[in-house]
C-alpha cells in the first residue's frame, strides 16, 4: 500500500521569499506523484505531476518539484511567493499504471504574509 | 471545457436523516471518484468508478453510504442515516483513462450534520 506524509502542517513565509513544502511517500512499487492546491471553499487544482522521465517537474504558477527516489521525497518549491499563493497544498501518490487510487497527505497550509 | 459539476454546494441535516449528492463529470472522462475531506485532513477516497463499474470502494462505509453511476456518466452519493462524524466536504473528481491520471475536482459539497 502507498502512503504520503507531509512534514509541515503550516508554513508561514513573507511575500517574495522562497518556500519549500515537504512531502515523503512510502511504496514498494513504482508510483506517480502529484501536488494539488486548494483555495478556500474550492476544489483541488493540479499544480504538477511526476509520471516518469525528468525528476524535476515544473508546474503552474511558478511551482516546481523534484522526485527523489532514494529519499522517497517529492518536495514542492517556489523561488518567490505571492500573497495569492496562500492556500492548502496536498501531496498525493498513486501506483503507476492501471486504475489506481490517489492517496493524499494531510496537507500543508501555506500562509504568505506581506 | 466545462469542469466537474457538483450540487448542492452546502447542506445541513440532522443526524439520522438521509442526504444525496450529485456529480456530473467532465465529458468523456471514464473514471469518477468520490472523496471525503474532513476539516483539517486530506481527501480520502470513498469510491472509484470506471464507467459504471466500481474499481475501488474499500473505504466506503457500506452500512450507511451508497453510490451509483448509471450509464457511466452522472453519479450520486447517498448517506442514510447520517451521523455527526459524516460532517465533511464531499468532493467529486473525474479523469481520463490511464496513463493520463490527472484528476479534475469539483468544488465540493459541504455537509454539516447537527
Amino acid at each position: 500500500a502507498q502512503s504520503v506524509t507531509q512534514l509541515d502542517s503550516q508554513v508561514p513565509v513573507f511575500e517574495e521569499a522562497p518556500v519549500e513544502l515537504r512531502c515523503n511517500y512510502s511504496s514498494s512499487v513504482s508510483v506517480y506523484l502529484f501536488w494539488y492546491v486548494q483555495y478556500p471553499n474550492q476544489g483541488l487544482q493540479l499544480l504538477l505531476k511526476y509520471l516518469s522521465g525528468s525528476t524535476l517537474v515544473k508546474g503552474i504558477n511558478g511551482f516546481e518539484a523534484e522526485f527523489n527516489k532514494s529519499q522517497t521525497s517529492f518536495h514542492l518549491r517556489k523561488p518567490s511567493v505571492h500573497i495569492s499563493d496562500t492556500a492548502e497544498y496536498f501531496c498525493a501518490v498513486s501506483r503507476s499504471g492501471g486504475y489506481n487510487k490517489l492517496i493524499f497527505g494531510a496537507g500543508t497550509r501555506l500562509a504568505v504574509h506581506p | 471545457e466545462a469542469g466537474v459539476a457538483q450540487s448542492p454546494r452546502y447542506k445541513i441535516i440532522e443526524k439520522r436523516q438521509s442526504v444525496a449528492f450529485w456529480c456530473n463529470p467532465i465529458s468523456g472522462h471514464a473514471t469518477l471518484y468520490w472523496y471525503q475531506q474532513i476539516l483539517g485532513q486530506g481527501p480520502k477516497l470513498l469510491i472509484q468508478f470506471q464507467n459504471n463499474g466500481v474499481v475501488d470502494d474499500s473505504q466506503l462505509p457500506k452500512d450507511r453510504f451508497s453510490a451509483e453511476r448509471l450509464k457511466g456518466v452522472d453519479s450520486t452519493l447517498k448517506i442514510q442515516p447520517a451521523k455527526l462524524e459524516d460532517s465533511a466536504v464531499y468532493l467529486c473528481a473525474s479523469s481520463l483513462d490511464p496513463p493520463n491520471t490527472e484528476a479534475f475536482f469539483g468544488q465540493g459539497t459541504r455537509l454539516t450534520v447537527v
